[in-house]
């Protein structure tokens, strides 16, 4: 199993410019996650899906949009890319099961917005 | 709201010597606690979690954690530290809410071990 990938690796926007974040798992997780991680800030929970067309905001959804026609994909679109949009993204996904499984997470997207 | 706090943004230890990385939690209701690493260019790694039963965890490299519910903590541990331990940890916790859980992270402890 290749786990959860993230393409790019690296992408550099404009302001005002838009942008789909890739997001693929393999291991029939039900499960997806999008954060965003700020230098000194933790993580932060974008949005998230239970499933196969199911998706919801999480704490900074704002400027973001996502879907999830699939189980195996989960993109994150930035429709007009702002500085504040600087930041690392990362993907992670988990089983339906109880709650107490771990997340798996991808390598995540370094973007920057100038 | 379930929060998650890491009061030392840097901890420094000598290599040989015992490390214990700090978290305390808030949540209402019965917790999901989890460690992460992270390692430089790298996305998030699991370590450990504490679900029930045992307050000293297990987990991965040698890593253990113990669950305190009266000091609401669960510092990360390890007896001997390596330098290959040195990365970003960061704490996380999820209250139990079958369907509904997600993870609430700590702001990460860069932890160096000194040769």
């Amino acid at each position: 199993n290749a786990g959860v990938t993230q393409t790019p690796k690296f992408r550099i926007l404009k302001i005002g410019q838009s942008m789909t974040l890739q997001c693929t798992q393999d291991m029939n997780h039900n499960y997806m996650y999008w954060y965003r991680q700020d230098p000194g800030m933790g993580l932060k929970l974008i949005y998230y899906s239970v499933g196969a067309g199911i998706t919801d905001k999480g704490e900074v959804p704002n400027g973001y949009n996502v879907s999830r026609s699939t189980t195996e994909d989960f993109p994150l679109r930035l429709e007009l890319a702002a500085p504040s949009q600087t930041s690392v993204y990362f993907c992670a996904s988990r089983p339906r099961l109880a709650g107490d499984n771990e997340q798996f997470f991808g390598p995540g997207t370094r973007l920057t917005v100038l | 709201a379930q929060s998650v706090a890491q009061p030392e943004d840097q901890v420094n230890v000598a290599e040989g010597n015992p490390l214990t990385v700090k978290c305390t939690y808030s949540v209402s209701g019965n917790p999901y606690l989890f460690w992460y690493v992270q390692y430089p260019n790298r996305g998030l790694q699991f370590l450990l979690k504490y679900i029930t039963g045992d307050n000293l965890v297990k987990g991965s490299y040698g890593f253990e954690a113990e669950f305190n519910k009266s000091q609401t903590s669960f510092h990360l541990k390890k007896p001997s530290a390596l330098v290959s331990d040195s990365a970003l940890y960061f704490c996380a916790v999820s209250l139990r809410d079958f369907g509904n859980e997600k993870l609430t992270f700590g702001t990460g402890t860069r932890l160096t071990i000194i040769p």
